[in-house]
């Protein structure tokens, strides 16, 4: 059964350094989803692509937080400089279209910041 | 904005019973859909059960149905029969209808534990 797949699965970094995180969605899915995830929180999206284009980011705080999905496939979301506030799991998910209502969850990154 | 409420941080269950977890939402909007995810420790959040919110008819997976009642913006889960691999973090999630956002709403959650 295809999976999203998600490394590192862990990540220890201290503050002011930097950090990323790498999605591979479902092959053929065209939408992708990062979400963070805080301890004793729901997921909240911080950025959705469809295919290579930023579709909503308006969560993402970008004066340190970029993503990109270069070739429409793969993603890598980036924390320059990380925070402890950071510390989370960030999830990824993706799934065939924008209209589809199923999203497909990958087993998250969880990041800690010391 | 919406919004998803799970009021119970925590609940637990014999092996065998049923139980039900419950979620508010708020909208403005008319049709949307709802969904129950199921996040076990260390394992990725897969979908329980969905509900659109133009059917009447309560969606039902298996020992996993809903209570869907949109007046009162309710949207609770149970899950009967109980079992040991049930047990897991629960969310509620919104999701607006077709040509809005496509996020999806979650609330903060509810940990079920089983009892054998």
């Amino acid at each position: 059964e295809a999976e999203v797949a998600q490394s590192p699965r862990y990540k220890i970094t201290e503050k002011s350094q930097a950090v990323a995180f790498w999605c591979d969605p479902i092959s053929g899915h065209a939408t992708l989803y990062w979400y963070r995830q805080i301890l004793g929180q729901g997921p909240e999206l911080l950025v959705q692509f469809q295919d290579e284009s930023v579709v909503d980011d308006s969560q993402l705080p970008k004066d340190r937080f970029s993503a990109e999905r270069l070739k429409g496939v793969d993603s890598t979301l980036k924390i320059q400089p990380a925070e402890l506030g950071d510390s989370a799991m960030y999830l990824c998910a993706s799934s065939l279209t924008r209209d589809s209502y199923e999203q497909y969850f990958g087993p998250g990154t969880r990041l800690t910041v010391t | 904005a919406q919004t998803v409420t799970q009021s119970q941080p925590e609940m637990s269950v014999q092996e065998a019973e049923t139980v039900t977890l419950s979620c508010t939402y708020d909208t403005s909007e008319s049709d949307y859909y709802l969904f129950w995810y199921k996040q076990p420790p260390s394992r990725q959040m897969i979908l329980v059960i969905r509900q659109e919110a133009y059917k009447q008819q309560n969606a039902t997976e298996n020992r996993f149905s809903v209570n869907f009642q949109k007046a009162a913006k309710s949207f609770s889960l149970k899950i009967s029969d109980s079992q040991l691999g049930d047990a897991a973090m629960y969310f509620c999630a919104y999701r607006s209808p077709r040509g809005g956002s496509e996020k999806l709403v979650f609330g903060k959650g509810t940990k079920l534990t089983v009892n054998p």
